[in-house]
């Protein structure tokens, strides 16, 4: 079966320094793996994925992950965090050529100003 | 990017009575589609697959005659709660997956529904 870890309930960080969200996952075979951001009383905003190739992948709003095989991790990182970015991320995998996703439970960003 | 609509965006019904909840896949045609529930604070829990043509298969603990789940189209799921209550207030969230591979799954913006 999939899991996928997300170990910080809340991240804070102050507005210009850089932010990372954390998630680990278990899945057999090669993952297909997804961030994506949810704001109150709205639905999922797809980030990015990493299906396969470079290990960094690059998303929208200047954000991106870091998938390390070795760690199985996919950590969500951006350089400069705004307060705009204040919301909760979820980290979420499914297995290469299934449909199935599982979601982790889910990092409530605070960027401070 | 493929797009997934629901109806209505929040909904407000009383206890005992039922609603129904739409998924569309506007631009695209989903073999396959997924109902998720979440609660506050909590992560989005999938409740059933819904396969064009053919019953929708419930993960273990959703009540099947409680969660109607009707895929009539390639385009259209809809999701029935029927004789609802108060604990079913939850949103709803429905995907549709574009049934090639990589399979790519786009969700849709989610209902609020409130029972009273």
């Amino acid at each position: 079966a999939q899991s996928v870890a997300q170990p910080e309930d809340q991240v804070n960080v102050a507005e210009g320094n850089p932010l990372t969200v954390k998630c680990t996952y278990s899945v057999s075979g090669n993952p297909y793996l997804f961030w994506y951001v949810q704001y109150p009383n709205r639905g999922l905003q797809f980030l990015l994925k990493y299906i396969t190739g470079d290990n960094l992948v690059k998303g929208s709003y200047g954000f991106e992950a870091e998938f390390n095989k070795s760690q199985t991790s996919f950590h969500l990182k951006k350089p400069s965090a705004l307060v705009s970015d204040s919301a909760l991320y979820f980290c979420a995998v499914r297995p290469g050529g299934y449909q199935k996703v599982t979601f982790g439970t889910g990092t409530k960003l605070q960027v401070i100003p | 990017g493929a797009v997934v609509s629901q109806h209505p965006s929040r909904v407000i019904c009383k206890s005992g009575t039922s609603v129904k909840i739409e998924c569309r896949s506007l631009d695209f045609q989903a073999t396959t589609m997924f109902w998720y529930r979440q609660f506050p604070k909590q992560s989005l829990m999938l409740m059933a697959t819904s396969n064009e043509g053919s019953k929708a298969t419930y993960e273990q603990g959703v009540e099947k005659d409680k969660f109607l789940i009707n895929h009539a189209s390639l385009t259209l799921s809809t999701l029935t709660v029927t004789s609802a209550h108060p604990e079913d207030s939850s949103f709803y969230i429905c995907s549709a997956s574009i049934n090639r591979p990589p399979y790519e799954q786009y969700f849709g913006p989610g209902t609020r529904l409130t029972v009273t």
